[in-house]
């Protein structure tokens, strides 16, 4: 079963603007890491985010991680056409596998 | 390749059908997961093995599920009397296994239909 929500499902902005997009998930966690798809094609890691870590950067990304609340932001700054792509959070299981556990994700339009 | 590459990348059978779907991991990469992703959905775990064992099938949906990964690198998922429910993408990831989750490579996947 999926672990939690992306929000919105969907999102349509314009080249140059920012977009936001929110995880939230239920069961504790060590890690939290936020993916990318492009249609048709496989995941692509972005960020990865420990669960003593409250923000992160990666060039234009920027990731926050709130555990009391058990939700996690993804912001792209200065969005490109190609950033068009599903967005994706994904927790690991504490039990001890390491399966990872996806969000519905956030569908991205970006029009240049 | 450098990469997880999945053959074939379609797949169209007829209900009732078996079919058999290949990973092939990125070289040395331990861990190897599979994932169901339904249209419009995220992916959801199957199954995965470090090496050749089988640490976890507890997403497998049902007894017609079977993966293995015989000499610990290439991995084939099999679906037994296919049905239509079973049609999405499969994905394939691996990863190597340090102390802690680590990210995960997917390959592109296997669109399967079933007819």
């Amino acid at each position: 079963s999926q672990q939690g929500e992306e929000d919105p499902q969907a999102l349509s902005i314009q080249e140059g603007e920012n977009a936001t997009m929110n995880c939230s998930y239920k069961t504790s966690i060590n890690n939290l890491q936020w993916y990318r798809q492009n249609s048709g094609r496989g995941l692509v890691h972005l960020i990865l985010i420990r669960s003593n870590e409250r923000e992160k950067h990666s060039g234009r990304l920027r990731v926050t991680l709130d555990t009391s609340k058990k939700s996690s932001s993804l912001l792209i700054t200065a969005s490109r056409a190609a950033d068009t792509a599903s967005y994706f959070c994904a927790t690991d299981d504490k039990g001890g596998s390491e399966k990872l556990v996806f969000g519905k994700g956030t569908k991205l339009t970006v029009n240049p | 390749g450098a990469g997880v590459s999945q053959s074939p990348r379609y797949k169209v059978a007829k209900r009732g059908q078996d079919v058999a779907l290949r990973c092939d991991p990125i070289s040395g990469h331990v861990s190897l997961f599979w994932y169901q992703q339904a249209l419009g959905q995220g992916p959801e775990f199957l199954t995965y093995f470090q090496n050749e064992a089988q640490l976890d099938k507890s997403g497998l949906p049902s007894d017609r599920f079977f993966a293995e990964r015989p000499e610990g690198s290439v991995s084939t998922l099999k679906i037994q009397r296919t049905q239509q429910e079973d049609s999405a993408v499969y994905l394939c990831a691996s990863s190597p296994r340090r102390v802690g989750n680590q990210p995960q490579h997917f390959g592109d996947g296997t669109r399967l239909s079933i007819l």
